[in-house]
């Protein structure tokens, strides 16, 4: 099946730190991916989706300018978490689906992020 | 607004015993329903899913679902759970109208006791 590639895997950095994370389609092209986020024991929340050559459509309560979403090609979006501080500190999902699809979601492994 | 409700946090069952998580859903389009599977540290997979047709849906590692529209329901079942199905399972719901967004639930922990 179709494969989401995320790295780093796990991460962890200084507060105030930024830290990128890669999220890429490995045997397809996708127009459109999504990055979420999960709490210790809880469920995923959806923080943004990322638009091939276009601005990011973030969910309501998500900052911006806090996490940003470079979506350059079409096998490859990267989140960036800015000035990170211990409470960015999660497990941050992503998801893509081959371009033209409709409910062929593939996720990524996952990248956990520990700020310090 | 749409949600998903997955009631139990927490199961526990003997290996071998049959399995039923449950999932209610609120939608205000026509739903298109999965189930995915997360083991600890990984990212999800997908079990199943529900576009149309029979509403008996047969996925992967023995599961299958059922979509009762009159109970907003997709409940997951397994008829004889092995101990390599401990893991969380979630409920999400998505709808063409809605691209490939989906919301999901918050998630049941499977236990398999042996």
């Amino acid at each position: 099946g179709a494969v989401v590639s995320q790295h780093p895997s796990w991460v962890i950095c200084k507060s105030g730190t930024s830290v990128k994370i890669e999220c890429r389609s490995l045997d397809f092209q996708a127009t459109t991916m999504f990055w979420y986020r999960q709490f210790p024991k809880q469920s995923l929340m959806l923080m943004a989706t990322s638009n091939e050559g276009s601005k990011a459509t973030y969910e309501q309560g998500v900052e911006k300018d806090k996490f940003l979403i470079n979506h350059a090609s079409l096998t490859l979006s990267t989140l960036t978490v800015t000035s990170a501080h211990p409470e960015d500190s999660s497990f941050y999902i992503c998801s893509a689906s081959p371009s033209g699809s409709f409910g062929e979601l593939f996720f990524g492994e996952g990248s956990r992020l520990t700020v310090l | 607004a749409q949600s998903v409700t997955q009631p139990d946090i927490h199961i526990t069952v003997s290996e071998g015993a049959s399995l039923e998580l449950r999932c209610n859903y609120s939608y205000g389009a026509t739903p298109y329903l999965f189930w995915y599977v997360q083991s600890p540290g990984q990212g999800l997979q997908l079990l199943l899913k529900y576009f149309s047709g029979d509403t008996l849906v047969q996925g992967i590692k023995g599961f299958e679902a059922e979509f009762k529209r009159s109970q907003s329901s997709f409940n997951l079942r397994k008829p004889s759970v092995h101990w390599s199905d401990a893991a969380e399972y979630f409920c999400a719901v998505g709808a063409v109208e809605y691209g490939n967004k989906l919301v999901f639930g918050a998630g049941t922990i499977l236990r398999v006791k042996s």
